[in-house]
């Protein structure tokens, strides 16, 4: 079946410049966390969605990083004013968004979006 | 959220068994133990995930002491394909965010 999809696959942009990130996830799937991983580092959380509200968002760096899941299924993030330092991969995930206890639930990426501010 | 470390970086020859342990000193009773794979270029995937003693799946084997202190990641008989990052995680259930380190990168040689 279709995985996490993200749109664009690679964008370049110029400082200061406002930018749009998708995230098309798993059908059915009502979780879904966005991840920044800069070079050779591990994903670093950002937030992360139950359904349309935005159930943790303390990895969002500042306030020029928002994101939206209007309907419950494709995810948007916003980033306003690019710095240099956004220079990074934007990972999205989904999980089916059922299990509110232990174990944790399995997390399926997409391949990212790999963001250049120049 | 407990902190987890593991090494750096691991070699290994094709065909030999590869063991990448993990410590979580601080883990908690509710939290279960997860690794994550990483190819170049592409998301982390899910390996396997335990809360105690040994599991087994078709792609590796996770051992977890009654402790629960650590655990250890076995890739048996690795090829070339298995060259990657390995994350180690303790999560602590449900669909909550998780915390990546920095993983082990996995370097199988011919």
């Amino acid at each position: 079946g279709a995985g996490v999809s993200q749109t664009p696959s690679n964008k370049v942009t110029e400082k200061g410049k406002y930018v749009e990130l998708r995230c098309d996830p798993i059908s059915g799937h009502t979780a879904l966390y966005w991840y920044r991983q800069s070079l050779g580092q591990g994903p670093e959380f950002l937030i992360y969605f139950q359904g349309t509200g935005a159930a943790d968002d303390s990895g969002l760096p500042n306030d020029r990083f928002f994101a939206v899941r209007p309907e419950g299924s494709v995810s948007t993030l916003k980033i306003q004013r690019t710095e240099r330092g956004d220079s990074a991969v934007y990972l999205c995930a989904s999980s089916l968004g059922t299990s509110g206890g232990t174990p944790q639930e399995t997390q399926y990426f997409g391949p990212g979006t790999r963001l250049l501010v120049l | 959220l407990a902190k987890t470390t593991q090494p750096i970086s691991m070699d290994s020859y094709e065909g030999q068994e590869v063991n990448i342990t993990c410590s979580h000193n601080n883990i908690a009773t509710n939290d279960y133990i997860t690794w994550y794979q990483q190819f170049p270029s592409q998301g982390p995937r899910f390996i396997i995930q335990g809360y105690k003693t040994k599991v087994t799946n078709e792609v590796a084997s996770l051992f977890i002491p009654a402790d629960r202190k650590s655990s250890t990641l076995s890739l048996p008989r690795v090829s070339l394909s298995d060259t990657a990052v390995y994350y180690c995680l303790v999560t602590s259930g449900g669909y909550q965010k998780v915390t990546f380190g920095t993983g082990t990168k996995l370097q199988v040689i011919p």
